[in-house]
């Protein structure tokens, strides 16, 4: 069955510094792919999604992301993170033809 | 355009007993589906339906019934509560093309 990983549950960082979320799937075929964002007490928001082309997306509020078709991944980037970034973030899967299949989340906490 | 609206936002329930959460979209989407939402656990399919009349299982199905009797509402049935159902849930609907969900507010269930 197919699968997403998120590498990391919690990852704690100051104002200023650079953010890369590792995701991982386990399907060979093609995929498309997302990164939702939960903010604090609210419903999840697309953050950036990719479905072809330029293997690397840019999504809202700085956040990016680069496809490997190699290493069956989908890392989520920003260069210069904020208090405000703090939130729970969601890579997810789409199979042709199937359901949205989400990975665990990684929570981010920004300090000020 | 309300989007993607669920009743209630919180509901507590005893043991055994049955409710009904409600979701709703004015947007003609196709496709409809329900989530849970556990922490450490990411979200997880429950059911879902790509039209009127159509509905299937997801990856954590047992204890939940759904129907979709029209293309906008798409409710999701306990028919008796338990405290493994305590969760957070979410509906979310998009096109038959398209590949973005969009999420409801989330119903917080607690189940006593």
């Amino acid at each position: 069955a197919q699968s997403v990983s998120q590498h990391n549950h919690h990852v704690i960082l100051s104002e200023a510094a650079s953010l890369e979320l590792g995701c991982n799937y386990s399907y060979g075929g093609t995929v498309n792919l997302f990164w939702y964002v939960q903010y604090p007490g609210q419903h999840l928001q697309l953050l950036l999604k990719y479905f072809s082309g330029d293997p690397l997306v840019k999504g809202i509020k700085g956040f990016e992301a680069e496809f490997i078709k190699s290493k069956f991944s989908f890392n989520l980037r920003k260069p210069s993170v904020q208090w405000s970034d703090t939130a729970e973030y969601f890579c997810a899967v789409r199979l042709s033809g199937t359901a949205l299949i989400f990975g665990k989340g990684t929570t981010l906490s920004v300090s000020s | 355009n309300a989007g993607v609206t669920q009743t209630p936002k919180f509901q507590v329930l005893k043991t055994g007993q049955s409710m009904t959460l409600q979701c709703a979209q004015d947007m003609n989407h196709e496709y409809m589906s329900w989530y849970r939402q556990d922490p450490g656990m990411g979200l997880r399919l429950i059911h879902y339906s790509v039209g009127a009349g159509i509905t299937d299982q997801g990856e954590v199905p047992n204890g939940y019934n759904v129907s979709r009797s029209t293309t906008e509402d798409f409710p999701l049935r306990l028919l008796s509560a338990a405290p493994s159902q305590t969760s957070v849930y979410f509906c979310a609907s998009r096109t038959g093309g398209a590949n973005v969900l969009t999420f409801g507010a989330g119903s917080r269930l607690t189940v006593l």
